[in-house]
């Protein structure tokens, strides 16, 4: 089975820094793999996802992350944030095997952002 | 249409209550999930439907009772809660065709089990 991990548990950063959060994940074969952010109370949206080709994939809002095969890891990284990227960020990985159905998503990363 | 619409946003229920979650989606998603998420977690899969069939049930009580009608339209029936089932509830749809597979997410359902 797969498993996601997100080293940092919270994150503050000033309005109009560079961010990168940390993924890694754990899987036999290659993932799917997904970026989703959760404001508080609402549900999760996509902001990129990663199946084959490109390892540096563009998402909405600005992200971009790098998948990195040799580290197992997927980061998600922002050249500079605004104060509306505030919110709780997960990263997930999708099961090949099942049309990646049994999505996990790892424990996430809370994003404070400072003015 | 993108979304998927869950109702209510809020329940409130006694441990003796029944109640239903609702999930809909247009989008002709022929996968539908429920997930639970507490406070400050992630969500944790608890079903998924795969052409209304019940394809995945990650050892869920048997107070959780899933119903998928129709390809658009997924339910949750509740019965003899306990109050550490209060969570956010979240329904997803994805299209089931394996190159394209992503999960939307509707707003969610947020339960008190009282």
């Amino acid at each position: 089975a797969q498993s996601v991990t997100q080293p940092d548990i919270h994150i503050t950063v000033s309005e109009g820094a560079s961010l990168e959060l940390r993924c890694n994940y754990s899987y036999g074969a290659t993932p799917y793999l997904f970026w989703y952010v959760q404001s508080p109370g609402q549900g999760l949206q996509l902001l990129l996802k990663y199946f084959s080709g490109d390892t540096l994939v563009q998402g909405i809002k600005g992200f971009e992350a790098e998948f990195k095969r040799s580290q197992s890891s997927f980061n998600l990284r922002k050249p500079s944030v605004h104060w509306s990227d505030a919110a709780e960020y997960f990263c997930a990985v999708g099961d090949r095997n099942n049309y990646g159905q049994n999505f996990v998503f790892g424990p996430g990363t809370r994003l404070s952002v400072l003015p | 249409d993108t979304e998927v619409t869950q109702t209510p946003k809020h329940l409130v229920m006694g441990m003796t209550n029944k109640k239903s979650l609702k999930c809909e989606q247009h989008m002709g998603h022929r996968a539908m999930y429920w997930y639970k998420q507490k406070a400050k977690k992630p969500p944790e899969l608890m079903f998924v439907y795969s052409y209304e069939k019940l394809s995945i049930n990650e050892s869920v009580p048997s107070r959780f009772s899933p119903e998928c009608p129709n390809s658009s339209l997924l339910n949750l029936h509740l019965h003899a809660l306990q109050p550490e089932d209060s969570a956010l509830y979240l329904c997803a749809s994805s299209q089931f065709r394996g190159t394209n597979e992503k999960l939307f997410f509707g707003s969610g359902t947020q339960l008190s089990v009282l």
